[in-house]
């Protein structure tokens, strides 16, 4: 059964860093593409990059370059979403989700919510 | 960049076809996927590749592409289909997802 299972909730005040994951399971990881995507309150889905397990590659929404990391451990089957100074407006739910290159999200996590206040 | 326009809302009576389109320049030759999003829960993917339903999904759920404008009809409309619904595509390597339409069952 293919799974992506996603950290937990996290209050963070602005300033400060954070790392949440996402762990895959049930198929070969390094034939999928993940990807996060950004949902604010009450918003839309934002694409915010993705990274190929393959090698490592990544690639980013122009507005979310430099804003965030994307990274993974092949090793665990787990990929990272990583911010060094959050700031108010990261106040989102994060998804990861994964595609067969550039074709469809087949498989989302269950989503991260960051919420960041001081 | 590559944009994709959905109307955010759309209605439809019980039992009634519904149908949510996604717009974009010459979109007929780009893949196009559709999500559903119920409150409080993740994306779920309903069509992919235009036209074509993951396991799961009921054949009440059919998509088309054509010209400038994507469609995903929803046939006999049950108060269940209401959700946020998204459409999705990709522009070379980086991922587009409409704005979202609003489903009500009337």
């Amino acid at each position: 059964e293919v799974q992506l299972v996603q950290s937990g909730a996290e209050v963070k005040k602005p300033g400060e860093s954070l790392r949440i994951s996402c762990k895959s399971s049930g198929y070969s990881y390094t034939s999928y593409w993940i990807s996060w995507v950004r949902q604010m309150p009450g918003k839309g889905l934002e694409w915010m990059g993705n990274i190929d397990p393959g090698d490592s590659y990544t690639t980013y929404s122009p507005s979310f370059q430099g804003h965030v990391t994307i990274s993974l451990d092949k090793s665990i089957s787990t990929a990272y979403l990583q911010w060094s100074s959050l700031k108010a407006s990261d106040t989102a739910i994060y998804y990861c989700a994964r595609s067969l290159g550039i074709l469809q999200f087949d498989f989302w996590g269950q989503g991260s919510l960051v919420n960041v206040s001081s | 960049s590559y944009d994709v326009t959905q109307p955010l809302s759309v209605s439809a009576a019980l039992g009634q076809t519904a149908r949510i389109t996604c717009g974009g320049d010459n979109i007929g030759i780009k893949n196009v996927h559709w999500y559903q999003q119920k409150p409080g829960q993740a994306p779920v993917l309903v069509i992919y590749r235009e036209s074509y339903r993951p396991s799961g999904i009921p054949e009440r759920f059919s998509g088309s592409n054509s010209g400038n404008t994507a469609t995903l009809t929803i046939s006999r409309a049950q108060a269940g289909d209401e959700a946020d619904y998204y459409c999705h595509v990709w522009d070379s390597k980086t991922a587009v997802f409409g704005g979202g339409t609003k489903l009500t069952v009337l």
